[in-house]
C-alpha cells in the first residue's frame, strides 16, 4: 500500500497519560499535515512540515502537544497529560512538491480518553 | 483567518436524482478549493478539487463551480446511487507561489443520503 499509514489506528488512553501517533507519508512527499477531526465536523488543522521544517501551528496546538518529523519521512505527534476533551480522529495528510495543495489523507487514530 | 460555511448539513435524494452542496469562504486570498467525501470509519478521500482559474470543474457525474466575486463554490453530483452516501465536507486553502501555506480549511460536512 503506498497511500498515507497512521499507527495506532485506535488508542484509549486515561486522562493524564502521554500518547504518541505516528504518521508515514506517500514516499516523497514533502510536505506533512497534521488534523484533528471530532464527530460530526470537519477536519481542523494542527500544524504542518516541509521536510523536516514545522512551518505553522494551529493555536489549537497546545503546549501539550508536540510534532516532530527530524528526518523529513514520518512524523510523530505527542500528546502529554491528555484530557478528555482530547478524544478525536486525529488524521495525517501528505501533499507532493510541485503539487502541493492536493492533500493525500491517512485513515487516522481514534483517541479514547477515559 | 479562513472561514468556511457549507450546507445544507443534511440531504436526502432519491437514486438518480441530482445533489448539490453549497460552501462559502471569507479569505478572498483562498485559491484551491477541494471536495472530500469521508464514508463512516475511512479517510477522507478527495473527488474533485478547483483552482480560482477556473470557474467550473466537470469529472464524469461530478462538477464542481467556483464564483470569487461571490466567494462561493458548489459541488454538483448527477445520476446519484446509493454508493454515492457519505459525508462530503468542502475546503479552502490559500496557496501562493514562494511561500506556499497549504493549510486546509475545511466547511462542516453535508450528510448525503442517497436512497434506492
Amino acid at each position: 500500500d503506498t497511500g498515507v499509514s497512521q499507527d495506532p489506528r485506535h488508542k484509549i488512553t486515561k486522562r493524564g497519560q502521554n500518547v504518541t501517533f505516528r504518521c508515514d507519508p506517500i514516499s516523497e512527499h514533502n510536505r506533512l499535515y497534521w488534523y484533528r477531526q471530532t464527530l460530526g465536523q470537519g477536519p481542523e488543522f494542527l500544524t504542518y512540515f516541509q521536510n523536516e521544517a514545522q512551518l505553522e501551528k494551529s493555536r489549537l496546538l497546545s503546549d501539550r502537544f508536540s510534532a516532530e518529523r527530524p528526518k523529513g519521512s514520518f512524523s510523530t505527534l505527542e500528546i502529554q497529560r491528555t484530557e478528555q476533551g482530547d478524544s478525536a480522529m486525529y488524521l495525517c495528510a501528505s501533499s507532493l512538491r510541485g503539487n502541493q495543495e492536493t492533500q493525500y489523507f491517512g485513515p487516522g487514530t481514534r483517541l479514547l480518553v477515559l | 483567518g479562513e472561514n468556511v460555511e457549507q450546507h445544507p448539513s443534511t440531504l436526502s435524494v432519491q437514486e438518480g436524482d441530482s445533489a448539490v452542496i453549497k460552501c462559502t469562504y471569507s479569505d478572498s486570498a483562498s485559491n484551491y478549493f477541494p471536495w472530500y467525501k469521508q464514508e463512516l470509519g475511512k479517510r477522507p478521500q478527495l473527488i474533485i478539487d478547483i483552482r480560482s482559474n477556473v470557474g467550473e470543474k466537470k469529472d464524469q457525474r461530478i462538477a464542481v463551480t467556483l464564483n470569487k466575486t461571490a466567494k462561493h463554490f458548489s459541488l454538483h453530483i448527477t445520476e446519484t446511487q446509493p454508493e454515492d452516501s457519505a459525508v462530503y465536507f468542502c475546503a479552502a486553502s490559500r496557496n501562493a507561489g514562494g511561500t506556499s501555506y497549504g493549510k486546509l480549511t475545511f466547511g462542516q460536512g453535508t450528510i448525503l443520503t442517497v436512497h434506492p
